[in-house]
């Protein structure tokens, strides 16, 4: 049952916004965030454990809804740095593993 | 040191061949982790060794064998692969599982001919 994210893509400029959300059949414990660009390895961003928890740093936040199985990543003021495609991985209460979710490539042009 | 090294980056090898992937962390992790990628894909989870112990086996074939010689080093051996095996093979670490951060190697891009 792996988790699906939407948008699959998101085409951006400089400087806009843009909401991944990832959405899971099962209950969730906690909820990974991951960027990959071609060719490289997934870069860890954040980690989500509680329900309701808010988090982030800089332009990059993300919430975890545990009841609704979803969590989201808001990116604002996107930079060309932002461009790649980005997992959500989540862990669930009966088992020790992570499953990543569908991704979403973002692209952003100057 | 976040660093998860493997090597090669890069192996080429035929169906009868046998090969050994390799990867290795200083950070005092105690779960590591081998996924399989395929392109455009999401990684997808092979097995886990939590204090060099292996605690999941994702059904893979036994064609794949892991090994956790200690707790920085974790192997891969490979034999008698298909060529549907031809994928990025990615090592990754955490402080323990689940709950915490997974730093991920560069990977080794496996192509079975």
């Amino acid at each position: 049952q792996q988790p699906v994210q939407s948008p699959q893509a998101v085409i951006l400029r400089e400087g806009e916004d843009a909401v991944i959300n990832c959405s899971s059949s099962k209950a969730l414990y906690s909820v990974h965030w991951y960027r990959q660009k071609h060719g490289e390895a997934p870069v860890f961003l954040m980690i989500l454990l509680k329900g309701g928890e808010q988090k982030g740093h800089d332009k990059i936040s993300a919430s975890f809804n545990e009841k609704k199985q979803q969590s989201s990543l808001y990116l604002t003021a996107s930079q060309l740095s932002y461009s790649g495609t980005y997992f959500c991985g989540t862990g669930s209460y009966n088992t020790d593993k992570l499953i990543f979710g569908t991704g979403t490539r973002l692209q952003v042009f100057p | 040191d976040t660093e998860v090294t493997q090597t090669p980056k890069h192996l080429v090898m035929g169906m009868t061949n046998k090969k050994s992937l390799k990867c290795e962390q200083h950070m005092g992790h105690r779960a590591m982790y081998w996924y399989k990628q395929k392109a455009k894909k999401p990684p997808e989870l092979m097995f886990v060794y939590s204090y060099e112990k292996l605690s999941i086996n994702e059904s893979v074939p036994s064609r794949f064998s892991p090994e956790c010689p200690n707790s920085s080093l974790l192997n891969l051996h490979l034999h008698a692969l298909q060529p549907e095996d031809s994928a990025l093979y990615l090592c990754a670490s955490s402080q323990a599982e689940t709950s915490y951060e997974q730093y991920f190697g560069p990977g080794t891009r496996l192509t079975v001919t």
